[in-house]
Parts: C-alpha cells; sequence; structure tokens
C-alpha cells in the first residue's frame, strides 16, 4: 500500500505569508490520484485541490497544487484568517489513503 | 443543495455490532461512488470503504476487512455500514463521502456520527 507522510507536523505562520505543505508518497501516486482536504475543528473535510493541481469548485486562486511521483506540494500564497486548520492529502486510487495530516497555526 | 447525513452511531460494547445508514439528496446518488471514511478523536483521516455506484466494485482498508461491510440502495439514496465484532479501536467519527467513480476524489463530506466502542 502507498504511505503518504505530511511534513511538516504543524506550521506556524502570520496572516499574509505564505504557507508551502509537503507530501510524500512512499511509491509513486499518478498525479491523477492526488488531492488536499482542508478541515477545520468541528468540521467535515472539505475538498481543496485533485489531480495534483486542479482547484474544487469554489476553491480560491491562493492555493495551489504542484508537485508529481512521489513529492507534491500545496502551496497557500497569502494566508487569510480562515485558513488555519490542518491539511491532508490524498491518494485516491483503488485503495484511498490519507497522509497524517499538517497543521496550520497563527503564529 | 448536497446533503449527506448520517445516523445510527452511538456506544456499543466491544464484539457487538452497528449499522451506520447515510442519506444522500441534492444530487444524482446512483452516478457517484460513495465512501466511508473515519477519525479517532484528535487524530487523522482513515478511509474505512468504499462502493461502486453499482455495487460493482467494493474495497475495504485491511483494519476493517471481514467486520465491516458496506453496502448502498439506489432507490432510497442510502449508504450503509455494517459493522460486526467492534473494537475499542474502531471509535471514531464516521464520514460518509461521495466521488464521482471509484478512483475520483472525495467531492461531498456529511458532517459524521460518533461510535464509541467501551464496555
Amino acid at each position: 500500500e502507498i504511505v503518504l507522510t505530511q511534513s511538516p507536523g504543524t506550521l506556524s505562520l502570520s496572516p499574509g505569508e505564505r504557507a508551502t505543505l509537503s507530501c510524500r508518497a512512499s511509491q509513486s501516486v499518478s498525479s491523477s490520484y492526488l488531492a488536499w482536504y482542508q478541515q477545520k475543528p468541528g468540521q467535515a473535510p472539505r475538498l481543496l485541490i485533485y489531480g495534483a493541481s486542479s482547484r474544487a469548485t469554489g476553491i480560491p486562486d491562493r492555493f495551489s497544487g504542484s508537485g508529481s511521483g512521489t513529492d507534491f506540494t500545496l502551496t497557500i500564497s497569502r494566508l487569510e484568517p480562515e485558513d488555519f486548520a490542518v491539511y491532508y492529502c490524498q491518494q485516491y486510487g483503488s485503495s484511498p489513503m490519507f497522509g497524517q495530516g499538517t497543521k496550520v497555526e497563527i503564529k | 443543495e448536497v446533503q449527506l447525513v448520517e445516523s445510527g452511531g452511538g456506544l456499543v460494547q466491544p464484539g457487538r455490532s452497528l449499522r451506520l445508514s447515510c442519506a444522500a439528496s441534492g444530487f444524482t446518488f446512483d452516478d457517484y461512488a460513495m465512501h466511508w471514511v473515519r477519525q479517532a478523536p484528535g487524530k487523522g483521516l482513515e478511509w474505512v470503504s468504499g462502493i461502486s455506484w453499482n455495487s460493482g466494485s467494493i474495497g475495504y482498508a485491511d483494519s476493517v476487512k471481514g467486520r465491516f461491510t458496506i453496502s448502498r440502495d439506489n432507490a432510497k439514496n442510502s449508504l450503509y455500514l455494517q459493522m460486526n465484532s467492534l473494537r475499542a479501536e474502531d471509535t471514531a467519527l464516521y464520514y460518509c463521502a461521495s466521488s464521482g467513480q471509484v478512483g475520483a476524489p472525495f467531492d461531498y463530506w456529511g458532517q459524521g456520527t460518533l461510535v464509541t466502542v467501551s464496555s
């Protein structure tokens, strides 16, 4: 099975700063099957990015995804107050798997 | 408006069974694959099981294989998870989620139903 490792575990940043989140896979993942989700406390996850780099409906363009093979990145260009949350990467092939999450907290 | 509403959670003793339901509305249910994803208290997301639109393709996480059974009733726009031989480590918030097909991202999520396994 593919294991996804996210880093860092916690990212402490200020509003307006750039956030760079990493997701590394134990074996190559087709870019078509890599997604990112945002989860705020007490809420269900929300799809942000699919196909490694395509934004889901309604997602602001400050969110962008990149990468291929085993290394993927979610970038938030300028953090807004509502962006402080936990972010998960996911490979959604035949046996979906999530990374352990990165918490983006206010510095 | 897409809505996924889970129900059936609660407190159950180890070794007992529980059946979760997910009622879907606001989209063409039988066009979508469906999944169960769980989240233990304070932990990350774990995919539990998925089922294709016509029930022809079904998958389970190794942690639940042989104990959980996923099913759907397209006439009732409903998804189910039969959970047998429950263990303490099955304690979690269980979400249902939709995807365009097996092998597609999870685009809509319910708010979850809490399952607590404890004596």
